[in-house]
């Protein structure tokens, strides 16, 4: 079966930096997503990856490592408003989207 | 701006009580989808319109059924709701459905049967 792992809730504090995982097995790849969601709110785009390396879009930065089926998000700079859930989803080779549960990360003062 | 907009944002309905949910967008994308989201779950892809061709996941109750009328529209019908429909139904939609097409989403409708 297809498979997207992340853990369940992280907690931070406002100004550090977290770095919350993404692992994936599914039958093939075609690019790996990140998305924010509020409480309550619609998810939003933040990255998508699909060669190895990382991709940096301001305090948010994206890490694919296709061979280890891994990717991570990267927060810097840690506000309030980045407490939210980050979910995590891979196109697999049928270009369906496979999703994560999310990750609910809390940011404290 | 372009945008997905669905409607009604909070929706009480009955057991076994008929409700319909709606979605437009201005995005003048291809690919319009339907998520239900339960707390603390991954969104679950109930349906998906490439165009006019629909496509149905197999393991979407029958009670449920969508329609899009034109490109602009598209509507999620739940015949006979039962307790464990109560969710967040999400409206989402791409310009395809290729690699790099991310989904852009409406707001949700919060549906809660009684």
């Amino acid at each position: 079966g297809q498979n997207i792992d992340q853990p369940t809730e992280m907690t931070a504090t406002e100004g550090a930096i977290v770095q919350i995982n993404c692992t994936y097995q599914t039958s093939g790849f075609n690019g790996l997503f990140w998305y924010q969601q509020h409480a309550g709110e619609a998810p939003t785009f933040l990255s998508y990856n699909v060669l190895d390396g990382l991709e940096e879009k301001g305090r948010f930065s994206s890490f694919l490592s296709r061979s280890k089926g891994y990717s991570y998000l990267l927060l810097k700079e840690l506000q309030m408003k980045d407490s939210a859930s980050y979910l995590c989803a891979v196109r697999d080779s049928n270009y369906q989207l496979i999703w994560g549960a999310g990750t609910k990360l809390i940011i404290k003062p | 701006d372009a945008m997905v907009i669905q409607n009604p944002r909070y929706q009480v309905t009955q057991f076994g009580k008929p409700v319909t949910l709606s979605c437009s967008q201005t995005l003048n994308h291809n690919v319009m989808y339907w998520y239900q989201q339960k707390s603390s779950q991954a969104p679950k892809l109930l349906f998906h319109y490439y165009d006019k061709d629909f496509n149905n996941e197999a393991d979407t109750p029958d009670n449920f059924q969508s329609r899009r009328p034109n490109t602009s529209f598209c509507f999620l019908d739940i015949r006979s709701p039962g307790l464990g429909d109560t969710a967040m139904y999400l409206c989402a939609t791409s310009r395809d459905s290729g690699g790099s097409s991310p989904l852009h989403f409406g707001n949700g409708t919060r549906l809660t049967v009684t």
